[in-house]
């Protein structure tokens, strides 16, 4: 079957690093994707890896490999505002998204 | 560019009645719509994507009779909750894949309805 998998809750402190995993098992592979979610609203795009590396963009990183089924975000210089739910999701051969449960990072002062 | 706009943003209703929400791309042309659910403190719920001009298809579980979807145009597809009861009550998201522009089959989305049945 087809699974994603990400930590439930994570905490970190204002202006520190975070990184938040992802690992996943699909019917082919297309890429990934992760979006951040602010609670109440919609998702937002914040990257997409179909490659194996990292990808920088601003405050936020995402690497990929592919042999291994495993990604991650990396935030840097940790905001309160970066407080949200952290989805990621992979586009399975279908090109149809699978999305995990979602990570909520809490940023304590 | 790639906007996704839905109408309403919040709707609340009684129960046994029917509810219509309305999801557009404002500056694309949406080849695929896809209909989510949520609810508090999940992640999202596929509950169908439709392709422009042809029928929905649904996910295992989500009843067709009650949440009907149509994609008729290249910017509009509706979701409609049929004689809705609390247990509807959730957060409904729409997103729009098209051509061109954009992370190749990267899904945009609309902002959300929040619908509650009493």
């Amino acid at each position: 079957g087809q699974n994603i998998d990400q930590p439930t809750e994570m905490t970190a402190t204002e202006g520190a690093i975070v990184q938040i995993n992802c690992t996943y098992q699909t019917s082919g592979f297309n890429g990934l994707f992760w979006y951040q979610q602010h609670a109440g609203e919609a998702p937002t795009f914040l990257s997409y890896n179909v490659l194996d590396g990292l990808e920088e963009k601003g405050r936020f990183s995402s690497f990929l490999s592919r042999s291994k089924g495993y990604s991650y975000l990396l935030l840097k210089e940790l905001q309160m505002k970066d407080s949200a739910s952290y989805l990621c999701a992979a586009l399975d051969s279908n090109y149809q998204l699978i999305w995990g449960a979602g990570t909520k990072l809490i940023i304590k002062p | 560019g790639a906007v996704v706009s839905q109408h309403p943003s919040w709707v609340i209703c009684k129960s046994g009645t029917s509810v219509k929400i309305e999801c557009r791309s404002l500056d694309f042309q949406a080849t695929t719509m896809f209909w989510y659910r949520q609810f508090p403190k999940q992640s999202l719920m596929l509950m169908a994507t439709s392709n422009e001009g042809s029928k929905a298809t649904y996910e295992q579980g989500v009843e067709k009779d009650k949440f009907l979807i149509n994609h008729a145009s290249l910017t509009l597809s509706t979701l409609t909750v049929t004689s809705a009861h609390p247990e509807d009550s959730s957060f409904y998201i729409c997103s729009a894949r098209g051509r061109g522009g954009g992370k190749p089959y990267e899904q945009y989305f609309g902002p959300g309805t929040r619908l509650t049945v009493t």
